[in-house]
């Protein structure tokens, strides 16, 4: 079993739609959570970043992590077209050499259309 | 400023040969990382440089896979008797070396192994 898992979807949505992706993980030692955003053929590029338990949000995106059931999610209101890509959650731990350690889960396809 | 940028971006090369990939991180980031992603799954970390040293190389797979960063800057990844099993995109990251910065991708080397 992975440390990270994630649904890969596909998931598919109309423009304007609530996007809710997750993660669930194992490890209890993560104290950090992100997300990351990625276009076909560029890196991941870094879009939330928690520590620990609680709720962030930004603009059209809330991150929201629950560690007593160890699962992440990120919601994304108003989608746009231009949301379209793959949504990467990843994790790391707080001590030590962990910390620049991410764990990624596998990703999840998501296509807005207009 | 500039971002991370790695070379080649495609390397295309036969079973057994060696080959490196080639890592230039944002200047005056003194954290480095390797990971690498295969089709359809989230990065995989496999090593993290903190300065010249290595920090954690756990994730290297076996003893065919040698990353370097002699002077703190540009990061080289070697591979030995390559595999066809070692096709994926090689990604680079490079942060600030705090605990839990942002980790800032390049735009990965796609690596296939004939």
């Amino acid at each position: 079993q992975k440390e990270v898992e994630q649904d890969p979807g596909p998931l598919s949505v109309p423009e304007g739609a609530i996007v809710s992706l997750n993660c669930t993980y194992s490890n209890s030692a993560f104290q950090y959570f992100m997300w990351y955003r990625q276009y076909s053929r560029k890196g991941p590029e870094l879009l939330m970043y928690t520590y620990s338990s609680g709720n962030k949000e930004d603009g059209r995106f809330t991150a929201q992590v629950d560690k007593s059931s160890k699962y992440i999610s990120l919601f994304i209101r108003d989608s746009q077209p231009s949301d379209s890509a793959t949504y990467l959650c990843a994790m790391s731990g707080a001590g030590g050499t962990s910390y620049g350690k991410l764990t990624f889960g596998q990703g999840t396809i998501l296509t807005v259309h207009p | 400023g500039a971002g991370v940028s790695q070379t080649p971006s495609n390397k295309v090369t036969e079973k057994g040969k060696y080959v490196e990939l080639r890592c230039d991180p944002i200047s005056g980031h003194t954290a480095l990382y390797w990971y690498r992603q295969s089709l359809g799954q989230g990065p995989e970390f496999l090593i993290y440089f903190q300065g010249t040293g290595a920090a954690d190389d756990s994730g290297l797979p076996n003893d065919r896979f040698f990353a370097v960063r002699p002077e703190g800057s540009v990061s080289t990844l070697k591979i030995q008797r390559t595999e066809r099993g070692d096709s994926a995109v090689y990604l680079c990251a490079s942060s600030t070396g705090g605990v839990a910065d942002t980790q800032y991708f390049g735009p990965g080397t796609r690596l296939t192994v004939l």
